[in-house]
């Protein structure tokens, strides 16, 4: 059964880094989407991604954070200046078009920032 | 917000009982998914019911829409110890949005064997 897939399952990184987290959505689907949950807490929309533009994004999505689908398989989360506060799990996701389709999701990359 | 809300929190149950979720929502959806969490682990996918559906079933589970009340629950039947997860329902809504989920804050099942 297709599956998304993520790279690198854990990511350590220091303060002020960039990092770039990498998502291979299933191949037909069309929606792309990341997700964040800080231990403990509910998962958190970050950003929708469809026909190569970001449809939609939350207030968590500023400027330090950017998506790229840059070659038609995988699609990047890019964090460019990391904060303590950016450690969490992180969840790429995709479906196909139609609002009646389900998200499937990745299993994650951890991200510590220290 | 338009955020899920399960309950209750936190459910300790026998193998072989029955578990109950709940979720409640606030505006109109398109549809509402369950979603299983185990311990650090991804998100899984389990049922989705769609907004003019008032129930479905998917082996063990079964879960109900009521939009009049806008909630959901999620029925686990016979229950066992590989049950042991968090649930999450998610809910979608918009016309012209991505359909972007929002999330609950969960309900940690843990069935003893």
């Amino acid at each position: 059964e297709p599956e998304v897939t993520q790279t690198p399952s854990h990511q350590v990184t220091q303060m002020g880094q960039e990092v770039i987290l990498r998502c291979v959505p299933i191949s037909n689907h069309l929606y792309f989407y990341w997700y964040r949950q800080i231990l403990g807490q509910k998962v958190e929309f970050l950003v929708s991604f469809y026909n190569n533009e970001i449809s939609e994004k939350s207030e968590i999505f500023d400027d330090q954070f950017s998506v790229e689908r840059p070659d038609g398989s995988n699609f990047t989360l890019k964090i460019r200046s990391t904060k303590l506060e950016d450690s969490a799990m992180y969840f790429c996701a995709s479906r196909m078009r139609g609002s009646s389709y389900e998200q499937y999701f990745g299993p994650g990359t951890r991200l510590t920032v220290t | 917000s338009q955020q899920g809300e399960e309950d209750p929190q936190a459910l300790s149950i026998q193998e072989g009982e029955n578990a109950t979720m709940n979720c409640s929502y606030k505006t109109s959806i398109n549809n509402l998914q369950w979603y299983r969490q185990n311990s650090g682990r991804g998100l899984v996918h389990l049922i989705l019911i769609r907004s003019n559906e008032r129930e479905k079933h998917s082996g063990r589970l079964r879960v109900t829409l009521d939009t009049s009340k806008k909630s959901s629950s999620l029925l686990i039947t016979a229950s066992r110890a590989a049950d042991t997860a968090s649930y999450f329902c998610a809910t979608t809504w918009g016309p012209n949005t991505g359909n972007q989920f929002y999330f609950g804050t969960g309900t940690s099942l843990t069935v003893i064997p």
